[in-house]
């Protein structure tokens, strides 16, 4: 079956625009998770979805946002891009809202703010 | 507060040598226990993966972990190492109903 979908794979933004960053999880997954990786923070948690509700948050500011469709598909939004949001997003999915079955990654969206 | 520790940055094995990566966690009960990989430019991929039971745990690509509650230590290990594993990997550690924490990853270069 298909993995985890995330679009756009590149994206090159100007500060100050806003971007949103799509995530298609594995086919029966109800969970989807975002995360932040970059070389200095290394991979940070930005917030979980199970069942169109947003079940935990990381320490983000507000300008982070997300949501989830009915169908388990989940976007994030960035307002007011900074330099340094530039990073690669990564969206998991699982099958379970536990997460003891892991999570199952997507490629990830390369974002640079310029 | 869950953490989680990988003490070496990085690590280079020779190819044919046995591998060994370090991951240290810090929490009040037995949490959830992974080993990911990452290619550059790539997502992650998940190796293997521990919640109970044998605390030996096999996984793809002929990786093995062990948990060790005393030593709150998930250590990932491999006999013989290929140039194919040369790669960012990632010790994660979760809990029900909570997210993943990651440790700073550990960057395997192999030589010939």
């Amino acid at each position: 079956k298909a993995g985890v979908t995330q679009t756009p794979r590149y994206l090159i933004k100007t500060r100050g625009q806003q971007v949103t960053l799509s995530c298609s999880p594995i086919s029966g997954h109800r969970s989807v998770s975002w995360y932040q990786q970059t070389p200095g923070q290394g991979l940070q948690f930005l917030f979980e979805y199970f069942s169109e509700t947003q079940r935990n948050k990381g320490n983000f500011p507000g300008r982070f946002s997300g949501r989830q469709f009915s169908n388990s598909r989940s976007e994030m939004n960035v307002s007011t891009l900074e330099l340094g949001d530039s990073a690669l997003y990564l969206c998991a999915s699982s099958s379970e809202g536990q997460g003891r079955n892991g999570y199952t990654f997507g490629s990830g969206t390369r974002l640079t703010v310029v | 507060a869950q953490s989680v520790t990988q003490p070496d940055i990085h690590i280079t094995v020779s190819e044919g040598a046995s591998l060994e990566l370090r991951c240290n966690y810090s929490y009040g009960a037995t949490p959830y226990l992974f080993w990911y990989v990452q290619s550059p430019g790539q997502g992650l991929q998940l190796l293997l993966k521990y919640f109970s039971g044998d605390t030996l745990v096999q996984g793809i690509k002929g990786f093995e972990a062990e948990f060790k509650r005393s030593q709150s230590s998930f250590n990932l290990r491999k006999p013989s190492v290929h140039w194919s594993d040369a790669a960012e990997y990632f010790c994660a550690v979760g809990h029900s109903g909570y997210a993943l924490n990651f440790g700073k990853g550990t960057s395997l270069l192999v030589t010939p």
